[in-house]
């Protein structure tokens, strides 16, 4: 079986600071996702990639950018932390059949 | 308009009572995925589903393509059961886009 790393775990930053989320997948999956979860609520789509090289836009891509460096890792960069930002990052992968989750970066802005 | 709609958006139960959560989608669909999520916690995943009927020890997961539906069947609901339940499709638009709904959130009462 295969893992999702995301790194890091817990995150803090300044009103304003650029931040960047990472995540390594060994699946060897084709396509990864970036989702946004805040509290209480269901998971909003940042960004995903379908390949190497590949970025397509979510819901709610404004405010973030994203890297597909190599097929096995996704970043994304938080471009202006909000603050009193508070949120769950996940990252997932997959091959068109089912999806595989991270366990999350959780964000707070101060 | 929302593409995936999940009902009821929450729910209480005696344990020992049955539930049916319900995932309706706006089109047809290449991939359909149930996760439970505890608050604060990974997402686990349930069922990966595009059709037809799966069990699981108390649950059941079944997708009616042509009625642009899904439903989880839960039997016997145990304390252990409150969480927030997720169904996530990827839609038939030639993409890989994989979209939430907004959740059930249950809870069992003993």
């Amino acid at each position: 079986g295969g893992i999702i790393t995301q790194t890091p775990k817990f995150l803090i930053g300044q009103e304003g600071q650029k931040l960047t989320l990472k995540c390594q997948q060994n699946f060897n999956h084709d396509t990864m996702y970036w989702y946004r979860q805040d509290s209480g609520k269901g998971l909003r789509l940042i960004y995903y990639s379908i390949t190497e090289n590949d970025l397509q836009k979510g819901d709610l891509s404004e405010g973030y950018d994203a890297s597909r460096e190599k097929k096995s890792s996704f970043s994304l960069t938080v471009t202006s932390a909000q603050k009193n930002e508070m949120a769950v990052f996940l990252c997932a992968s997959s091959i068109g059949g089912p999806v595989f989750f991270g366990k999350g970066t959780r964000l707070t802005v101060v | 308009g929302q593409q995936v709609q999940q009902s009821p958006a929450s729910l209480v139960l005696q344990e020992g009572e049955n539930a049916e959560l319900q995932c309706n989608f706006s089109t047809s669909l290449n991939s359909m995925q149930w996760f439970y999520q505890r608050p604060g916690g990974s997402l686990v995943s349930l069922f990966y589903n595009p059709s037809g009927t799966k069990h699981s020890g108390r649950l059941t997961s079944t997708t009616v393509i042509k009625e642009r539906r899904s439903s989880l069947h839960i039997s016997s609901s145990q304390t252990t059961d409150s969480g927030t339940y997720l169904c996530a499709l990827a839609l038939n638009t030639g993409n890989y886009k994989y979209v939430f709904g907004a959740g059930t959130r249950l809870k069992v009462i003993a």
